[in-house]
């Protein structure tokens, strides 16, 4: 059964501290693995899309990467407004749709 | 960019009344979703769309229907809500490679 996982649930950071975000997958068949950012209220917002293993992509302070069975987002001296919940999504070879993970709960305490 | 607009941001409903959401894009994408999200159980398809009246059934379609009569536009449908169907529904479109474009959601409460 495909399946994503992401971890931890929720994280707590200072100011400034780096850390990471793990989501894991199993799915037969990668087309895509997706990451997303959603605030309190409002609907998920695109990151970042990644193909193959060893695929980076960076924006501002996020960078995701990507192997075989796990992707991470290394959030590098975090700020307040990176709160938010962190999404993962892959994409199958079949069908139209995408399998979410669960989502990371970030919070950055000032 | 692609927009996804949801009609209601909240609605406050009884158990039993039919209830429609709708949801327009103005990026003439052929592919749209119906999702729900609740606390600890992440994103669940409920229905999606490859074209004008086009439907599949996604994970969990019991209790739901949709309507897709024109290209940009994709209704949600609850026959008889129930209050477990109380959570926040997000709709959305698709392309390969940015997957999907959601709107700002509509958080339903049934009462």
């Amino acid at each position: 059964e495909d399946q994503v996982t992401q971890s931890p649930e929720a994280l707590r950071l200072q100011e400034g501290e780096s850390s990471s975000l793990n989501c894991s997958y199993t799915v037969s068949g990668l087309r895509g693995l997706f990451w997303y950012r959603q605030d309190p209220g409002k609907g998920p917002e695109f990151l970042f899309t990644l193909y193959s293993a060893g695929e980076e992509k960076e924006k501002e302070r996020l960078k995701a990467t990507l192997t075989k069975k796990e992707s991470f987002l290394h959030i590098t001296a975090p700020k307040p407004e990176d709160s938010a919940t962190y999404l993962c999504a892959v994409r199958r070879n079949y069908g139209q749709n995408f399998v979410f993970g669960p989502g990371t709960r970030l919070s950055v305490l000032p | 960019d692609v927009k996804v607009t949801q009609s209601s941001r909240y609605l406050v409903k009884r158990t039993g009344e039919k209830v429609f959401l709708e949801c327009v894009q103005d990026m003439d994408h052929e592919n749209m979703f119906w999702y729900r999200q609740d606390p600890g159980l992440g994103l669940r398809l409920i229905y999606f769309s490859y074209d004008v009246k086009m439907k599949e059934k996604g994970d969990i379609p019991e209790g739901y229907s949709v309507s897709r009569e024109k290209k940009e536009r994709f209704s949600l449908i609850l026959e008889s809500a129930s209050t477990n169907q109380t959570s926040m529904y997000l709709c959305a479109t698709a392309t390969p490679n940015y997957g999907y474009t959601f709107g700002s959601g509509t958080r339903l409460t049934v009462v």
